[in-house]
């Protein structure tokens, strides 16, 4: 079964000090997707990124950097220098994969269960 | 603007009085699907469409029908709200249900069942 496990439900921590969530999955496919969302007080699922299987490059993206690690099945998020504006509830998700008979990936998205994070000023 | 949207955003309601929630995206996508957001339990699908008049149920479909009579347009029914269905609610679209398709999701409906 595909499962996608966060493991820290709340993190605190104050303006500018950087931080990692984690994301562990589980998945039988070799072919699958990763992905970021966060979710501001505003409730809306805003999308960070997307990774695939066979990408196993960290990405930077400004103050957010993605560390995928294949042989340990994690997908970490970090900010550095953290924001107030970084206060929000972040998901990570695994997408099904699509097998060559057509079978699987019913195009659901599978979350873990979110981290709140919260930055102090 | 291409864009998902939900209606209401906000809803508050009684037991048993039926209620639809509805989603329409203009991105011609062909995939469209439902998710509700709990404590503790992250995003679960709800039901799904993979085009016109193509429905089918995801991980938590109890309680709730939809429809997929238009392309763009993928409403939510509650026949029968209970409590239990108390919850935030994601309309999302994708081109197709390709695992490499970015989701586009509405900004969501919050429902409260009394």
């Amino acid at each position: 079964a595909q499962k996608v496990t966060q493991a820290q439900t709340e993190i605190s921590v104050v303006e500018k000090e950087d931080v990692t969530l984690d994301c562990v999955y589980e998945t039988r496919d070799t072919t699958y997707y990763l992905f970021w969302y966060k979710q501001p007080p505003s409730g809306e699922l805003v999308f960070l990124i997307r990774r695939n299987s066979f990408d196993e490059q960290n990405e930077i993206s400004g103050r957010y950097s993605w560390n995928f690690q294949k042989s340990t099945s994690s997908f970490n998020f970090t900010i550095t220098a953290s924001q107030v504006v970084d206060s929000a509830v972040y998901f990570c998700a695994l997408s099904e994969a699509l097998h060559l008979d057509g079978s699987g990936n019913t195009g659901k998205l599978i979350f873990g269960q979110g981290t709140t994070l919260q930055v102090k000023p | 603007e291409a864009q998902v949207t939900q209606n209401p955003r906000y809803l508050i309601t009684v037991t048993g009085k039926k209620l639809t929630v509805t989603c329409s995206q203009n991105m011609n996508h062909e995939y469209m699907s439902w998710y509700r957001q709990d404590p503790g339990l992250g995003l679960r699908q709800i039901y799904y469409s993979m085009n016109v008049e193509v429905t089918d149920k995801g991980d938590v479909p109890e309680g709730y029908k939809v429809s997929r009579k238009e392309k763009r347009n993928f409403p939510l029914i509650l026949e029968s709200p209970s409590p239990n269905q108390t919850s935030l609610y994601f309309c999302a679209s994708s081109l197709y249900r390709g695992p490499n398709q970015p989701q586009h999701f509405g900004d969501g409906t919050r429902l409260s069942i009394l």
